[in-house]
């Protein structure tokens, strides 16, 4: 049962376009979210997380949004740039669970 | 600062075989955290350690795997007898403080195990 749920495997985008990542959930306990970055032979690297009190967060050229009513949450990158092309895990954390539930993971890809 | 530790790399064994991967976390660092991706799948949490002790081990899959953080330095994840489902990457994380936003959570680039 997969709680976190990343439905495109793959996306590709022009650089200097706006990149857009989408995410589901199906936990209610859910109230923190984070955004990962990985590049092939690396481990995830943090990126942007959003606590479920609000429902927009930015940092740079990411944008997290959280709809809460339909358990959705997005990642925007604008303009794009050639080093963002990486594998994006979505993940969520529930209080008082220390443990991350991730998603399957979307590979994107800028394409100069 | 030395980041997260993981070694071997790549490891490839035959099915029944015994496999040890060892982390290292972050030096100064209570939390240490398993995962494992299986081939394009999530990934998935294994356990938590706080220094020596398994603060939660919901994760494991079965009995053949077993985790050991001796004296709260590095750790070890035995598979015992390994299974050809177990292949995957294995993460390992650490973090000093607990924090929501996992700042300072900080991930190894994995090993890579393959049973055969």
């Amino acid at each position: 049962d997969q709680q976190v749920k990343q439905n495109s495997p793959s996306l590709s985008v022009q650089e200097g376009r706006i990149s857009i990542l989408n995410c589901d959930y199906t936990n209610s306990m859910f109230d923190y979210f984070l955004w990962y970055k990985k590049y092939p032979a690396e481990g995830p690297t943090f990126l942007i997380s959003i606590s479920s009190i609000k429902d927009k967060n930015e940092d740079g050229r990411f944008t997290v949004f959280l709809n809460k009513s339909a358990k959705h949450l997005s990642l925007h990158i604008v303009p794009s740039q050639p080093g963002d092309s990486a594998v994006y895990f979505c993940a969520a954390s529930a209080r008082g669970n220390e443990k991350l539930t991730f998603g399957t993971g979307t590979r994107l890809t800028i394409i100069p | 600062e030395a980041g997260v530790t993981q070694f071997p790399s790549h490891s490839v064994i035959e099915k029944g075989q015994t496999v040890t991967l060892r982390c290292d976390p972050i030096s100064g660092h209570d939390n240490l955290y398993w995962y494992r991706r299986v081939m394009g799948k999530e990934i998935k949490f294994l356990l938590h350690f706080v220094k020596e002790s398994k603060q939660d081990e919901s994760g494991m899959p079965n009995n053949r795997f077993l985790a050991e953080r001796t004296g709260g330095t590095y750790s070890t994840l035995k598979v015992q007898p390994a299974e050809l489902e177990d292949s995957g990457v294995y993460f390992c994380a650490s973090s000093q403080v607990l924090t929501r936003d996992r700042r300072g959570y900080t991930f190894g680039s994995g090993t890579r195990l393959t049973v055969v």
